[in-house]
């Protein structure tokens, strides 16, 4: 079946500019996560969604960066004048409700000039 | 919060030998551990897990161990592949979130 899929596969925006990030879960799966990784590390969460709400947004930098997942399965990570520092590949994984095998997205590249 | 320590950060094997990777966390609430694999600009990709009741499992040329007195865990690669070359990551879920280790980067030289 499909997996997780995140559109756009690669952004470059401008310093200031606002970015919208998108992720399609495997379908049933009802937990979606975001992770942000920097090269050279490993990924770091951002925000855990149970369904349509925000279980876990401890992960966020700011409040520049927000996300939301209205109907409980896509999602949108959304960024507020973006920063050179932002500039990472932003993963999205989702899970079976009760399970904890996270499945990955191929990310978005993120490039703040 | 959960910390997770990966060593080494890159590894070098012969083609056929053995390849081992080694963590440790932090926070003893750490119930499940996952191994994911990277390949350059690909997804990560769930390729064993454990969980905190067990101290050992395999799946072929792979295998992971627990200890949970220690807070330490580890992938083992046996008869390691060229196709085996990638950056292999560890992680510890706590509550919701998983917690990465930095990564090792895996050479298989043929």
């Amino acid at each position: 079946g499909a997996g997780v899929s995140q559109t756009p596969s690669n952004k470059v925006t401008e310093k200031g500019k606002y970015v919208e990030l998108r992720c399609d879960p495997i379908s049933g799966h009802t937990a979606l996560y975001w992770y942000r990784q920097s090269l050279g590390q490993g990924p770091e969460f951002l925000i855990y969604f149970q369904g349509t709400g925000a279980a876990d947004d401890s992960g966020l930098p700011n409040d520049r960066f927000f996300a939301v997942r209205p109907e409980g399965s896509v999602s949108t990570l959304k960024i507020q004048r973006t920063e050179r520092g932002d500039s990472a590949v932003y993963l999205c994984a989702s899970s079976l409700s009760g399970s904890n095998e996270q499945f990955f997205g191929p990310g978005t590249r993120l490039t703040v000039l | 919060g959960e910390n997770v320590e990966q060593h080494p950060s890159t590894l070098s094997v012969q083609e056929g030998d053995s390849a081992v990777i080694k963590c440790t966390y932090s926070d003893s609430a750490s119930n499940y551990f996952p191994w994911y694999k990277q390949e350059l600009g690909k997804r990560p990709q769930l390729i064993i897990d454990i969980r905190s009741n067990v101290g050992e499992k395999k799946d072929q040329r792979i295998a992971v161990t627990l200890n949970k007195t220690a807070k330490h865990f580890s992938l083992h690669i046996t008869e390691t592949q060229p196709e085996d070359s990638a950056v292999y990551f560890c992680a510890a879920l706590r509550g919701n979130k998983l917690v990465f280790g930095a990564g090792t980067i895996l050479r298989v030289k043929s």
